[in-house]
């Protein structure tokens, strides 16, 4: 199986500028999962869609969105970019490691890259 | 409110020593989920184990070993004999059940290097 994909890998944009990252689970998987990470705050989460709808969400101002589609693809939004944002986005897409539902891990994709100017 | 602890922020040791990388965690959840993943200089976060409150067993894969303890909140990590391609960064993690266990609460890492 393709593991998780992340497009763009690098992104450099500039203050109050808005980014769009993708993310592909891998096939079979419903739930997708998106990470912030920086040097100061270290990894975060910041929300968690499964089958189109957001179940959970981190603790993240409203300029940053996300949606999933019918095929599990999803989607982060982040509008009026501020310097802090500079991160490795990292999405992860969940599903069994063994036979039993509770055996469900998160697998990682390469991440975004994303510098703000 | 749930917490994970890595002490150790950096540690180099020569290649073929055993290392062991410490996790503490706190949590009000009686059931549980423990994670570490392995962070190469590439980024991605490689899956290593996961380990479920309801079982202590501890687990050996090749030259990795998972001690977790309850009455301690610990689930610490060996690498025996390491290898230089064991340089990275080391994520433990844990995620809740109260929550649906699927966000994941990160410690912040531990940097292993290990030098030829």
């Amino acid at each position: 199986k393709a593991g998780v994909t992340q497009t763009p890998r690098y992104l450099i944009k500039t203050r109050g500028q808005q980014v769009t990252l993708s993310c592909s689970p891998i096939s079979g998987h419903r739930s997708v999962s998106w990470y912030q990470q920086t040097p100061g705050q270290g990894l975060q989460f910041l929300f968690e869609y499964f089958s189109e709808t957001q179940r959970n969400k981190g603790n993240f101002p409203g300029r940053f969105s996300g949606r999933q589609f019918s095929n599990s693809r999803s989607e982060m939004n982040v509008s009026t970019l501020e310097l802090g944002d500079s991160a490795l986005y990292l999405c992860a897409s969940r599903g069994r490691t063994g036979g039993a539902r509770y055996q469900e891990t998160q697998y990682f994709g390469p991440g975004t890259r994303l510098l703000v100017l | 409110a749930q917490k994970v602890t890595q002490a150790q922020t950096e540690i180099s040791v020569v290649e073929k020593e055993d290392v062991t990388l410490d996790c503490v965690y706190e949590t009000r959840d009686t059931t549980y989920y423990l994670f570490w993943y392995k962070q190469p200089p590439s980024g991605e976060l490689v899956f290593l184990i996961r380990r479920n409150s309801f079982d202590e067993q501890n687990e050996i894969s090749g030259r990795y070993s998972w001690n977790f303890q309850k009455s301690t909140s610990s689930f610490n990590f060996t690498i025996t004999a390491s290898q230089v391609v064991d340089s990275a960064v080391y994520f433990c993690a844990l995620s809740e059940a109260v929550t649906g266990a699927n966000n994941l609460f990160f410690g912040t890492g531990t940097r292993l290097t290990v030098i030829p």
